[in-house]
């Protein structure tokens, strides 16, 4: 069983929907959950970052962590054409060890 | 821009080749870090520094790869006599371990392409 599983998508939705992006882990180490985004050729971009179970809110971005089910979500409202891009979940087994990326997801969202 | 720079963006070389890569840390990170990306994968950990050690290696990172960070500011990653399988995107982030969390920033990378 691979560490980390992220569907690579792409997935394509309109302008102003709702868009939900998932990971599963297997590694009940990681205590330490991101989402980086990143444009193509472009290097990866810190979106959120958590380390509690629950929710993060952060303008239109929300985390969604569940450590009992070793699954995360990544929530964006209003997506907009400028959200396209490949959103990548990491982890890490503390708050100063090294990431653990699982493959992306690609998102286009059209006008 | 995250202020970490990497040089060059691209470069192609013909196997066997060797060739060194350049990141340029956020001035006062303390750590940093170089990761490799292939198409349609995330990236995969290869090695990181505190200041100027070398504290952790990753299994991808063959023989023919070093790295360095001498004085604990820019790091620079070669590869010797590249193969095919080297044709990637190299990341270099870097971070400020001193709080309870260390959030990695990343360099736009250098895409190699071995022919």
């Amino acid at each position: 069983q691979k560490e980390v599983e992220q569907d690579p998508g792409p997935l394509s939705v309109p302008e102003g929907a709702i868009v939900s992006l998932n990971c599963t882990y297997s590694n009940s180490a990681f205590q330490y959950f991101m989402w980086y985004r990143q444009y193509s050729r472009k290097g990866p971009e810190l979106l959120m970052y958590t380390y509690s179970s629950g929710n993060k809110e952060d303008g239109r971005f929300t985390a969604q962590v569940d450590k009992s089910s070793k699954y995360i979500s990544l929530f964006i409202r209003d997506s907009q054409p400028s959200d396209s891009a490949t959103y990548l979940c990491a982890w890490s087994n503390s708050g100063y060890s090294t990431l653990t990326f699982g493959k992306g997801t690609m998102l286009l969202v059209s006008p | 821009d995250t202020g970490v720079s990497q040089d060059p963006r691209h470069k192609i070389t013909k196997r066997g080749q060797n060739v060194t890569f350049r990141c340029d840390p956020i001035s006062e990170h303390n750590r940093l870090y170089w990761y490799r990306q292939t198409l349609g994968q995330g990236p995969e950990f290869l090695t990181y520094f505190q200041n100027e050690a070398q504290l952790e290696k990753s299994r991808l990172l063959s023989d023919r790869f070093s790295a360095e960070r001498p004085k604990g500011s820019f790091s620079t990653l070669e590869i010797q006599r590249t193969e095919q399988g080297d044709s990637a995107m190299y990341l270099c982030a870097s971070s400020l371990a001193r709080t309870s969390t260390d959030t990695q920033y990343f360099g736009p990378g250098t895409r190699l392409t071995v022919l």
